[in-house]
């Protein structure tokens, strides 16, 4: 079956600081995977998605992610954080050849401090 | 509009009532989907439409779940006999097509409280 695990529900990090935010699926068709990214008491918008094409998915904000298929994970990076980057993010798999029915993970909520 | 609109925003019902929600896609989007999304556990699928094809509600939790999509547009998710674990928000997307892996256009949601 299809699951989607992020790793760490809340992440703290200080202004300038690497953001590493952890996302392993389990999936037995060729993955499609996301990351999107919610700001407080607005809907989801998409990051980044990785369609089979490059392994390293660069995103808008300055965020993104590499496919590691031997890892089975998506993890999301940022060199160096920025207060506005306070939000929820959520981690996403779809099936290649499938339709956007995504399963999305538990999410991870990042805290930015100066 | 320019985004997907949902409405209410908020909603506040007592337990065992009928509420409806509704969601408005984009124009000229042919695939709609309804989440739910509960405190610490992420979006939960529960319905999907594609153009005229039947739909998929694999996700539905119950029977006192259901909704329909009238002329490929408006879509109306319909929770019966509503219950306390009925609580959380329920977000609307749509896109373009529903294959291959293009971008979902999320909603605000709206937020119900069973009491």
């Amino acid at each position: 079956a299809q699951s989607v695990t992020q790793l760490g529900s809340h992440v703290s990090v200080s202004e300038g600081a690497l953001v590493l935010l952890r996302c392993n699926y389990s999936s037995s068709v060729p993955p499609y995977l996301f990351w999107y990214v919610q700001y407080p008491n607005q809907g989801l918008q998409l990051l980044l998605k990785y369609t089979s094409a490059a392994t390293l998915v660069k995103g808008i904000n300055g965020f993104e992610a590499e496919f590691k298929k031997s890892e089975t994970s998506f993890h999301l990076t940022k060199p160096s954080a920025h207060m506005s980057d306070a939000a929820e993010y959520f981690c996403a798999l779809g099936e290649s050849g499938g339709y956007n029915k995504l399963i999305f993970g538990a999410g991870t909520r990042l805290a930015v401090h100066p | 509009g320019a985004g997907v609109s949902q409405s209410p925003s908020n909603k506040v019902t007592e337990k065992g009532k009928d509420v409806e929600l509704r969601c408005d896609p984009i124009s000229g989007h042919t695939a709609l989907y309804w989440y739910r999304q509960s405190l610490g556990q992420g979006l939960e699928f529960l319905i999907y439409f594609q153009g005229n094809s039947a739909p998929d509600k694999s996700g539905l939790p119950s029977d006192r779940f259901s909704a329909e999509r009238t002329g490929g547009s408006v879509s109306t998710l319909t929770i019966q006999r509503t219950q306390q674990e009925d609580s959380a928000v329920y977000l609307c997307a749509s896109s373009l097509s529903g294959e291959g892996a293009g971008e979902l256009f999320f909603g605000e949601g709206s937020r119900l409280t069973v009491l």
